[in-house]
Parts: structure tokens; C-alpha cells; sequence
């Protein structure tokens, strides 16, 4: 069974470029968390997302940020016109229901923005 | 508001036990968790507790609960140096969907 899977590892975009972001959870989890950690800071959670649904987007910036996650495939953060405020790691983390008592996170994909 | 503090440094010397702690604001937080990032790595689940527990023991991990003061700790026994690592404190807040709220992480040394 393997862990949570989130690729590409490392990722470097120009300014205004888009950004994709693949989490595939661990079998038998169909609950997604996405979180952002900032250098120096901890993790901030974006979005959560169950199967063809967001259930919650409260820490999602309103504009350029999207989430999902669809029936088939992983779950995707895409950003759009990327700025060099967005370089930060992006963890994934997965669980088998809510309210999680074991999340199991992915090893993040670090986003740069050149 | 939501917030879980931590002091950002710890050193302490290999054989000798870790503390870290941490305060958080949610009086109805269901969960509680420790997890251990090394560096360029992710998140490792270390231990978590449930709320209406006092104290929990998983080999050299004692983590202690004060539900009065909402403080957490972490007690690390016979600290080696393969426990140098990022150390985050993590609350589930009451009526949330699961997500987590962490702090900004403890950094613990062990010096040789």
C-alpha cells in the first residue's frame, strides 16, 4: 500500500506561468487535505476535498487557486499566474474519513516561482 | 481566533530528554498531534491524543495533555541524534471538517 503520492517533487515556474500540482491519496482514502507551508513557517490549510467534491475552501486564496478532485485520477491544486509569493511547499495529506484521526501526508511538491 | 504557538528552538544533548511544548486556543479541539518533519521531507505522524485523555506513552514518546490550560507537550526520553527534526503541534478545532491547524514548529538540536 503505498503512501500518499505527490508529484512532481520540485517544481519551477516564471512568473504568470501555471502551476499544477498532483496528490494521489493512499488506497482506500477518498478524504484530500491540501496545505501550504511558507519558509520558516508551519502548514496552513488551503482545501479539502472528498471524492468530486470540495467540502471545505476557507484557507484557499480567492483568486488564481483552484482545487479538485475528480471521480477518476488524483487530486489537483492548479495555480494560475503563478507570482514569487507562491513559492512555498504544498503538502497533500489523505485519510480515510472525517473527522481525520490519522491524516497521512505526502513528501509536498516545493513550488519555486522564478 | 484559531492559534497553536510553540517555541521555535530546542537543543538538548543526546541521551538526555526533549521537551516541547505547545498552547493552543480551541477548548473543544477533539485531537491533538505531534508530527516530525525532517528536512526536504514531509510530515510524520508521530502520536496523537484524544481530548478527554490526560496522558499517552508510545515507547520513548510521553505526551501530556492540560485541558485546564490548553497546553500539550512532548517528552522525547533518551533523545538521540537522529531526533534532530522539526517538531509540530497540531489541534483538529471543534466543528471543523478535519483539517488541521498547526504551529510553526519547535527545531530540536541534539548535539553529540
Amino acid at each position: 500500500n503505498a503512501g500518499v503520492m505527490q508529484n512532481p517533487r520540485h517544481l519551477v515556474r516564471r512568473r504568470g506561468q501555471e502551476a499544477r500540482l498532483r496528490c494521489s491519496p493512499m488506497k482506500g482514502h477518498s478524504h484530500v487535505y491540501w496545505y501550504r507551508q511558507l519558509p520558516e513557517e508551519g502548514l496552513k490549510f488551503m482545501v479539502y476535498l472528498q471524492k468530486e467534491n470540495i467540502i471545505d475552501e476557507s484557507g484557499m486564496p480567492k483568486e488564481r487557486f483552484s482545487a479538485e478532485f475528480p471521480k477518476e485520477g488524483p487530486s489537483i491544486l492548479r495555480i494560475q499566474q503563478v507570482v514569487r509569493g507562491d513559492s512555498a511547499a504544498y503538502f497533500c495529506a489523505s485519510s480515510p474519513g472525517s473527522p481525520n484521526t490519522e491524516a497521512f501526508f505526502g513528501q509536498g511538491t516545493r513550488l519555486t516561482v522564478v | 481566533g484559531e492559534d497553536v504557538e510553540q517555541s521555535l528552538f530546542l537543543s538538548v544533548r543526546e541521551g538526555d530528554s526533549s521537551v516541547i511544548n505547545c498552547t493552543y486556543t480551541d477548548s473543544s479541539s477533539t485531537y491533538l498531534y505531534w508530527y516530525k518533519q525532517e528536512p526536504g521531507a514531509g510530515l510524520q505522524l508521530l502520536t496523537y491524543i484524544f481530548s478527554n485523555m490526560d496522558m499517552k506513552q508510545d515507547q520513548r514518546l510521553t505526551v501530556l495533555l492540560n485541558k485546564k490550560d490548553k497546553h500539550l507537550s512532548l517528552r522525547i526520553a533518551d533523545t538521540q541524534t537522529g531526533d534532530s527534526a522539526i517538531y509540530f503541534c497540531a489541534e483538529t478545532p471543534g466543528g471543523s471538517q478535519g483539517n488541521l491547524i498547526f504551529g510553526k514548529g519547535t527545531k530540536l538540536s541534539v548535539k553529540p
